[in-house]
This record gives C-alpha cells, sequence and structure tokens, in this order.
C-alpha cells in the first residue's frame, strides 16, 4: 500500500534558521507527492508538489523539496523560518492510477523568536 | 479566487443523532473528496465522487453515505453519530485533468462534536 511518513511529530526552530521536515515515501512506482500546511482552525494548504517534471520543486512562502528517489525522500526546507511558518506540515503521496491523498502523520512547527 | 465551501463551519449533536455537513466545489471543478481528520490525527479519506458517481471509498463507516449532485455540490450524511465521530471533516475538490497529479483544493473543514 501506499504510504509516507514523516520523521519528527515535531520540530522547533528559531526564527531565521533553516526548516527541515522530512518526509519518506514507499511506492513500487513513482508517486505524485504533495506537501500540505495547516494552520490553527484552517483547512489545508497546497504548498508544492512532485508530478516528475523537476526533482527540484520550488513552493509557496519560500518552501522548496527535493525528489530523491534513491532515497525514496521529499524533504521539504526553508533557509529562513519567519513567525508565520509555525503550523502543522503534512507530506501526502497520490497514486497516477487513483485520487485519493495519503497522508502523513504530520509535523508540527514551531518557531522560537 | 473562489474557494471551496463548507458548511455548518461547526456543528454539535448527540449521540444517535444525525448530521449532514455540505459542500460547495470550487466552480468548473468536477471532483469532490471527503476527508475526517481526529484530534491530534492526519486526515483520512473516506469518499470521492467524479461526475456525480462515486470514483473511490476509503474508511467510511456504513453508517455514513455520501452523493454528488447536479450542481456538483456533495453532502455527507451521518447518521447513529458515535462519541468517535467527533472531528474535522474536510472536502476537497479539483479538476480531473492529470489523474493523480491533479492539486485538491482543502475546504475549511466543518468540526463536529458528538456529545
Amino acid at each position: 500500500a501506499q504510504s509516507v511518513t514523516q520523521l519528527g511529530s515535531h520540530v522547533s526552530v528559531s526564527e531565521g534558521a533553516l526548516v527541515l521536515l522530512r518526509c519518506n515515501y514507499s511506492s513500487s512506482v513513482p508517486p505524485y507527492l504533495f506537501w500540505y500546511v495547516q494552520y490553527p482552525n484552517q483547512g489545508l494548504q497546497l504548498l508544492l508538489k512532485y508530478t516528475s517534471a523537476a526533482t527540484l520543486v520550488k513552493g509557496i512562502n519560500g518552501f522548496e523539496a527535493e525528489f530523491k528517489k534513491s532515497e525514496t525522500s521529499f524533504h521539504l526546507t526553508k533557509p529562513s523560518a519567519h513567525m508565520s511558518d509555525a503550523a502543522e506540515y503534512f507530506c501526502a503521496v497520490n497514486r497516477a492510477a487513483g485520487n485519493k491523498l495519503t497522508f502523513g502523520g504530520g509535523t508540527r512547527v514551531l518557531v522560537k523568536p | 479566487a473562489a474557494g471551496v465551501i463548507q458548511s455548518p463551519r461547526h456543528l454539535i449533536k448527540e449521540k444517535r443523532e444525525t448530521a449532514t455537513l455540505k459542500c460547495y466545489p470550487i466552480p468548473r471543478h468536477d471532483t469532490v473528496y471527503w476527508y475526517q481528520q481526529g484530534p491530534g490525527q492526519d486526515p483520512q479519506f473516506l469518499i470521492s465522487f467524479y461526475e456525480k458517481m462515486q470514483s473511490d471509498k476509503g474508511s467510511i463507516p456504513d453508517r455514513f453515505s455520501a452523493q454528488q449532485f447536479s450542481d456538483y455540490h456533495s453532502e455527507l450524511n451521518m447518521s447513529s453519530l458515535e462519541l468517535g465521530d467527533s472531528a474535522l471533516y474536510f472536502c476537497a475538490s479539483t479538476l480531473l485533468q492529470d489523474r493523480g497529479a491533479d492539486t485538491q483544493y482543502f475546504g475549511p473543514g466543518t468540526r463536529l462534536t458528538v456529545l
């Protein structure tokens, strides 16, 4: 079955520091991969997605992610954290033959001043 | 830009009651998905519809049913509510063009509390 694993349910970073959120997928075929952000009491907003066009994907709010097939990873990074980045981040996978998103457990990011 | 609309935003019900959640997709989107997010959990896929036909089914209890109407809005009907049904219910929509790669746009969710 298609799945994603997010390493670390909580991440604390200082304002201005690098944000690194880890996501590994299990798939027998190249998947479609997504990163969503959820602010408190809000819906999920797409940050970026990988659809095989390019391995380095740039998204909104300065985030980017790199698809590494050899490592089955799709880690999310941002060079400099901002207080507004405090939220929960979900990695998700979608097979080409199916529509439903399967989410990882989520990583809650805390940004310290 | 228009977004996915869900109503109501909050709903409080007693055990064994019924609830109906509504979802209005982004205009011209033909596919709707329902997800359930329990407290501290990741969203879990329930069911999806494409052009008013059920297209995929996940871990949706038999007490729940859903449909998509001619105007593409969707309703999730929940009967014999249990305490464990308390969760945030998300609707997402997309225009199906590149199966699997299409972005799902999420609504703000309906928070259901069962007492």
